[in-house]
């Protein structure tokens, strides 16, 4: 079946300009995940959908980002007024269920590779 | 807090030899699970191998396969007759019971496979 799609793929802007950043997740999978990956690190945490239950936005750097999920599947995070440390990759992924089986496997998009310049 | 550490940035190996990379994590917690994500130039993070904290075997996938030490903290994946494709950064990732499934990772190895 199809895997965890993103797009765009790349994204360049200026900055004070907001992005939008779309993932469509596995078909079924009720968990999904927003990570960010800047340049020589890890991924970071930033956002969680489970099901219809109130997404966990502890991850979210700051208050220009925020994300939602529209009919438990596609997921749009948003970033406004960008910033030039915004620049990374953004990867989202899906799971079956979430943290309600430790142990699930993530599978995660391309990403979208965001420019601020 | 968590936390997961690779100590190596890059590392490099002959095809067809053997390499391993390291991994250390820091938590109070009892039940986890430990990952290691192969990320190629493509981006596409891939699963290579998970581990159950509770299971005292190591795990293993075909050419893959980790030395866990819960009382050190350590997971190590070894990777056997190491092949040009497995040119590819590899993330440690760890993952805890009554969080929400989020995985913490560590900031990754790169490594280059040369023929």
């Amino acid at each position: 079946g199809a895997g965890v799609s993103q797009s765009p793929s790349n994204k360049v802007t200026e900055k004070g300009k907001d992005v939008e950043l779309r993932c469509d997740p596995i078909s079924g999978h009720t968990a999904l995940y927003w990570y960010r990956q800047s340049l020589g690190q890890g991924l970071e945490f930033l956002i969680y959908f489970q099901g219809n239950s109130a997404p966990d936005k502890s991850g979210l750097p700051s208050d220009r980002f925020s994300a939602e999920r529209t009919g438990g599947s596609v997921s749009t995070l948003t970033i406004q007024r960008t910033q030039q440390e915004d620049s990374a990759v953004y990867l989202c992924a899906s799971s079956l269920n979430g943290g309600a089986t430790l142990g699930n496997e993530q599978f995660f998009g391309p990403g979208t590779r965001l420019t601020v310049l | 807090a968590q936390t997961v550490t690779q100590s190596q940035p890059e590392m490099s190996v002959q095809e067809a030899e053997t390499v391993t990379l390291s991994c250390t994590y820091d938590t109070s917690e009892s039940n986890y699970y430990l990952f290691w994500y192969k990320q190629p130039p493509s981006r596409q993070m891939i699963l290579v191998i998970r581990q159950e904290a509770y299971k005292q075997q190591n795990a293993t996938e075909n050419r893959f396969s980790v030395n866990f030490q819960k009382a050190a903290k350590s997971f190590s994946l070894k990777i056997s007759d190491s092949q040009l494709g497995d040119t590819a950064m590899y993330f440690c990732a760890f993952m805890y019971g009554g969080s929400q499934g989020n995985l913490i990772f560590g900031k990754g190895t790169k490594l280059s496979v040369k023929p």
